[in-house]
């Protein structure tokens, strides 16, 4: 069954650095997504990703967040300079279409901690 | 902006008993969707709700569309150990990017 990857599933950095997370969704899905979901809280929406554009995006999703999909398989999300509060579980997510219900399938998830 | 209460916070059963969790909202949604979580896991979705009033069953799992669309309820029935983890509902409000809003969570702990 197609699933959501995601790498790596724990990345530690120190405040300031750059890091990149990375996601491949299901191959014929055209709808991406980035959540977050801080250590006991819920998972909050940060952005929407479709045909090479963001959709949407949240308050949370500021100048220091950037996604790109560079190869057409591969979903990244982008901290350029991490901060403690970026600590959290980040979960990609896909859909196939945006006509009616679609399921979103999410990734095992990547746990960020920055130290 | 949108939020979505979830009660009970957390929840400790015996195995074989029945569990009931709800979620209300402040606002609309079109398709309410119940998740579950286990540790170190994603999300994974349980059951979707696509009109108000709806009651839908997926094996021992009975989920109902709130009439005014701002509530759903979850039931377990004959809960196991397995039935362990976080219950989230989420809802959906449609519009371009079908993003999802999550619940606070509710904490199922079964004891054998």
């Amino acid at each position: 069954e197609p699933e959501v990857t995601q790498t790596p599933s724990h990345q530690v950095t120190q405040m300031g650095q750059e890091v990149i997370l990375r996601c491949v969704p299901i191959s014929n899905h055209l709808y991406f997504y980035w959540y977050r979901q801080i250590l006991g809280q819920k998972v909050e929406f940060l952005v929407s990703f479709y045909n090479n554009e963001i959709s949407e995006k949240s308050e949370i999703f500021d100048d220091q967040f950037s996604v790109e999909r560079p190869d057409g398989s591969n979903f990244t999300l982008k901290i350029r300079s991490t901060k403690l509060e970026d600590s959290a579980m980040y979960f990609c997510a896909s859909i196939l279409g945006d006509w009616g219900f679609h399921e979103q399938f999410f990734g095992p998830g990547t746990r960020l901690t920055v130290l | 902006g949108q939020q979505l209460n979830q009660s009970p916070q957390s929840m400790f059963i015996q195995e074989g008993e029945d569990v009931s969790m709800n979620c209300t909202s402040s606002s609309i949604f079109n398709t309410w969707l119940w998740y579950k979580q286990d540790p170190g896991e994603g999300p994974v979705l349980l059951i979707a709700l696509y009109k108000a009033g709806e009651l839908t069953s997926n094996g021992r799992l009975t989920a109902q569309f709130g009439i005014t669309r701002k509530d759903s309820f979850l039931n377990i029935s004959a809960s196991i150990p397995s039935d362990v983890g976080i219950y989230f509902c989420a809802g959906q409000a449609g519009g371009a990017t079908n993003k999802l809003i999550f619940g606070t969570g509710t904490l199922l702990a079964v004891q054998p």
